[in-house]
């Protein structure tokens, strides 16, 4: 069974462009998540997603950052524009639902660094 | 007061010795308590997740909870050199946290052969 799916897995970029990152989660997976890591610390959770309808995006700063999950399946998180402290990994996570002890399965990240 | 508090390490033990990493957390409403493993520049794993106050065990893993305490702590028994990673104590916050897993900032583990 394949993972969680990001691309790309590295991005560089100037400050003030935009850029966009996909997830493709584990099929069958209704819940979707995008947290954010900082070197050093741990994952913080910008948005989640119960199919397509974002339940929690309380984290998620509306003024730069958007996301979508039109079909209930993949998803785009989008920055724009990119600033300095948006240098980090971000990483998509999928489980089967939110709640009790359910596992969170991880992608493997995109690095972005924003110069 | 950060939500799930971790000492960041480094931690140092010899191979074979018992790794003790530790993790307290400040909502009293929490339920479900999780450790990830992160090796460096990969993805958190899920090691194990405990909800019941006591110990639980798999394999050379056993997660404590104590939730008077708001503490929750992860031991390696017979710790390998492969075990060097960062360890991620996480949080399901209660009904004020929007059960939302919370993540401490991970305890960095190193298992000198």
């Amino acid at each position: 069974e394949a993972g969680v799916v990001q691309s790309p897995r590295y991005k560089i970029i100037e400050k003030k462009q935009p850029v966009a990152f996909w997830c493709n989660p584990i099929s069958g997976h209704n819940t979707l998540y995008w947290y954010l890591q900082n070197l050093g610390q741990g994952p913080e959770l910008l948005i989640r997603y119960e199919n397509e309808e974002a339940v929690d995006d309380s984290q998620l700063p509306k003024d730069r950052f958007s996301a979508e999950r039109l079909k209930g399946v993949d998803s785009t998180l989008k920055i724009q524009p990119a600033e300095l402290g948006d240098s980090a990994v971000y990483l998509c996570a999928s489980s089967t639902s939110d709640r009790g002890g359910n596992e969170q399965f991880f992608g493997p990240g995109t690095r972005l660094t924003v110069l | 007061q950060k939500e799930v508090e971790q000492n960041s390490g480094p931690l140092s033990v010899p191979e074979g010795a018992i790794a003790s990493l530790n993790c307290t957390y400040s909502d009293r409403g929490s339920q479900s308590f999780f450790w990830y493993r992160q090796y460096s520049g990969k993805s958190p794993e899920l090691i194990m997740f405990i909800y019941s106050n006591g110990d639980k065990e798999d394999g050379r893993f056993t997660a404590q909870l104590n939730k008077a305490s708001q503490y929750v702590s992860l031991l390696i028994r017979d710790s390998q050199p492969s075990d060097s990673a960062t360890y991620l104590c996480a949080v399901r916050g209660g009904v004020l946290q929007g059960g939302k897993l919370i993540f401490g900032q991970g305890t960095e583990l190193s298992v000198k052969p």
